[in-house]
C-alpha cells in the first residue's frame, strides 16, 4: 500500500459542500482507478483513468462525481453538492500499464474516508 | 447484480488450523482472479491470484484452488495465524474484454487464539 497515495486520509464535509480526493499513483504507474466502499459492501468500480483520458466511467454516478487525472499532479476524484449517501471509503489503485496482468495486479491506497454530516 | 459473491459474512477459526475462505462467480468471461487481503483503516492488499487456465496456485501458507465448472474458488490458509485475521475480498476480470476488477463483499476472517 506505501506506494499509492491518498489524501486527505478523512474528510468531513456538510450536505451540499464539495468534496475533493486526491491520489498519486505508484511511481512508473500511469493509470489510475477508483473504487467506493459503502458500509458493509465490498469495493465498487467507479472509474478508470490514464493521464488525461478517461478509459471507463462505467461505475461513475452520472450526476456530482467527476474524475480527472491531469498530465501534471495527482488524480482527483471529485464530488459536487454531498448527500449522506457519499459517506463510504474511497479507494485509488495504480497499475503500471492499461493492462491487468498476472504480474501486475492491482495496488491500492489507504483510502479517504468521506463523512458527510 | 452481484457478479462475485462471498456468502459468508464472516468466518472464525482456530489459530493453527485450517482456514477456507469460499468465492463464487456468476461470470463465464472471467479469466483472472484474485484474492485480497484487508486490514482496519488500509487499503486492500494483493494476496494470491489465478488464471483460469489453472485449478491451483500456491504461495507460502496460501493456496487457490479454482473450479471453472462451478464457477467456484476458494482460498487456503494454513496454518492460520492470528495475523491472518482481516477481511479477504475475492476479486475476478476479464483480462481479455476490460481492464475492471470485480470484487465481491468480502469475508471477515477472525482467528481465535
Amino acid at each position: 500500500n506505501a506506494g499509492v497515495m491518498q489524501n486527505p486520509r478523512h474528510l468531513v464535509r456538510r450536505r451540499g459542500q464539495e468534496a475533493r480526493l486526491r491520489c498519486s499513483p505508484m511511481k512508473g504507474h500511469s493509470h489510475v482507478y477508483w473504487y467506493r466502499q459503502l458500509p458493509e459492501e465490498g469495493l465498487k468500480f467507479m472509474v478508470y483513468l490514464q493521464k488525461e483520458n478517461i478509459i471507463d466511467e462505467s461505475g461513475m454516478p452520472k450526476e456530482r462525481f467527476s474524475a480527472e487525472f491531469p498530465k501534471e499532479g495527482p488524480s482527483i476524484l471529485r464530488i459536487q453538492q454531498v448527500v449522506r449517501g457519499d459517506s463510504a471509503a474511497y479507494f485509488c489503485a495504480s497499475s503500471p500499464s492499461g493492462l491487468i496482468s498476472y504480474n501486475s495486479p492491482l495496488h491500492f491506497g489507504n483510502g479517504t474516508r468521506l463523512t458527510v454530516t | 447484480d452481484q457478479q462475485v459473491k462471498q456468502n459468508s459474512p464472516s468466518l472464525s477459526v482456530q489459530e493453527g488450523r485450517i482456514s477456507i475462505l469460499n468465492c463464487d462467480y456468476t461470470n463465464s468471461m472471467f479469466d483472472y482472479f484474485l484474492w485480497y487481503k484487508k486490514y482496519p483503516a488500509e487499503g486492500p492488499t494483493f494476496l494470491i491470484s489465478i488464471s483460469s487456465i489453472k485449478d491451483k496456485n500456491e504461495d507460502g501458507r496460501f493456496t487457490v484452488f479454482l473450479n471453472k465448472s462451478a464457477k467456484h474458488l476458494s482460498l487456503h490458509i494454513v496454518p492460520s495465524q492470528p495475523g491472518d485475521s482481516a477481511v479477504y475480498f475475492c476479486a475476478a476480470s476479464a483480462l481479455n474484454r476490460d481492464d475492471k476488477i470485480i470484487f465481491g463483499k468480502g469475508t471477515r476472517l477472525h482467528i481465535l487464539p
